[in-house]
């Protein structure tokens, strides 16, 4: 069964500085992968997706990930933290002969000022 | 456009009373989706409907109903509620399963007590 694991319940980094959360999936076969944000007491929104194009993908708010089949990954990351980044991020995985999200139990970013 | 709408916001149940969420969206799409968000779990999908007409079970469907009344409602209903459904519940959509970019409603905060 497809599994997904993200490294760190919490992350703190300091305004400026880089963000990286970190993701990896089991799948058997290269899977759609998706990171969604959720900010405090809101539903989540698609930050970006990964489905077989480019591997490295850039989403919204200047996040981007890059998927890594050797190391079946699919890390977040930001140049420089905003105040505004701090939320909930969770990594999804969706093989593709699969209707279902299996997601990651979310990374709470946290940044200081 | 209002895109996913959930009612109720907040909701306190008694162990065995019922209830229904509601849940619609305007963007028309065939499918749509329920979610459970518990903390440290990440989201786990209760039920899904691919396309009007259809129900699927997920991967916590247990103690849970739903209906598809058209393209653009899915109801979830709780028969006989219990502690074990505290949850924060999401509602979402999207045009297709697998790659496609779910859009989530605001959630529904229940407490059974």
């Amino acid at each position: 069964a497809q599994s997904v694991t993200q490294l760190g319940s919490h992350v703190s980094v300091s305004e400026g500085a880089l963000v990286l959360l970190r993701c990896n999936y089991s799948s058997s076969v290269p899977p759609y992968l998706f990171w969604y944000v959720q900010y405090p007491n809101q539903g989540l929104q698609l930050l970006l997706k990964y489905t077989s194009a480019a591997t490295l993908v850039k989403g919204i708010n200047g996040f981007e990930a890059e998927f890594k089949k050797s190391e079946t990954s699919f890390h977040l990351t930001k140049p420089s933290a905003h105040m505004s980044d701090a939320a909930e991020y969770f990594c999804a995985v969706s093989d593709r002969s699969n209707y279902q999200l299996i997601w990651g139990a979310g990374t709470k970013l946290i940044i200081k000022p | 456009n209002a895109g996913v709408t959930q009612t109720p916001k907040f909701q306190v149940l008694k162990t065995g009373q019922s209830m229904t969420l509601q849940c619609a969206q305007d963007m028309n799409h065939n499918s749509m989706y329920w979610y459970r968000q518990d903390p440290g779990m990440g989201l786990r999908l209760i039920y899904y409907s691919a396309s009007e007409g259809t129900t699927d079970k997920g991967e916590v469907p247990n103690g849970y109903n739903v209906s598809r009344l058209n393209k653009r409602e899915f109801s979830l209903r709780l028969e006989s509620a219990a502690p074990s459904q505290t949850s924060v519940y999401f509602c979402a959509s999207s045009d297709g399963l697998a790659a496609y970019e779910q859009y989530f409603g605001p959630g529904t905060r229940l407490t059974v007590t």
